[in-house]
């Protein structure tokens, strides 16, 4: 079975553009959630969906918002870019609930803004 | 507590050596604790799931214990190996916050 997979792997932009990411989910899985990651901090929680819809929503601005497509894959999508949104962004899906199932990880994205 | 902590920040032992980290969670609303084994350049790896009170859970040379009245989790490793050199994160699932909450984790190096 493939694992989760994300893309692109890596990605330059400068202050003010806008950045779409992909996760494509483990074959089955109906939830898929993102997290940032940065120097010093933990995973923190962006949103997650579950079956096209947005379940849950963590404490991030609205310039960072989501999608669920009907094949489960997602996108996340970062509007007018700023220096502290460089990070490492990770999804991870489920089967069904995040709460007491394994998450599976993708490589993640490694998004530096100039 | 509120956040998810986890000490040490950092450790660094020997081969052979056996060592724990805790993880300190809001024991109020409690679904689940997870944790996760994070090497550098790949992705975190789950180690195991945890939701009852008193619950161990093994996997190999690695174990884990849960108290979900006082919040708070043990991750053992017996007789390190190199191998078992990465970050060690735990997340929680509270019914509050319905998210997986996760620790700055603890970076284990395991040297010969």
């Amino acid at each position: 079975k493939a694992g989760v997979t994300q893309t692109p792997r890596y990605l330059i932009k400068t202050r003010g553009q806008q950045v779409t990411l992909s996760c494509s989910p483990i074959s089955g899985h109906r939830s898929v959630s993102w997290y940032q990651q940065t120097p010093g901090q933990g995973l923190q929680f962006l949103f997650e969906y579950f079956s096209e819809t947005q379940r849950n929503k963590g404490n991030f601005p609205g310039r960072f918002s989501g999608r669920q497509f009907s094949n489960s894959r997602s996108e996340m999508n970062v509007s007018t870019l700023e220096l502290g949104d460089s990070a490492l962004y990770l999804c991870a899906s489920t089967l069904g609930r995040g709460d007491q199932e394994t998450q599976y990880f993708g490589p993640g994205t490694r998004l530096l803004v100039l | 507590i509120l956040n998810v902590e986890q000490s040490p920040q950092s450790l660094h032992v020997q081969e052979g050596d056996s060592t724990n980290f805790t993880c300190s969670f809001p024991s109020s609303n409690f679904y689940a604790l997870h944790w996760y084994r994070w090497e550098t350049a790949k992705s975190p790896e789950a180690l195991f799931v945890m939701t009852l009170n008193g619950d161990e859970k093994k996997k190999g040379r690695i174990s884990a214990t849960l108290n979900t009245k006082e919040g708070y989790s043990y991750l053992y490793i017996k007789g390190s190996q190199p191998e078992d050199s990465a970050t060690y994160l735990c997340a929680s699932y509270t019914g509050t916050a319905s998210k997986l909450t996760f620790g700055t984790g603890t970076r284990l190096q395991v040297t010969l």
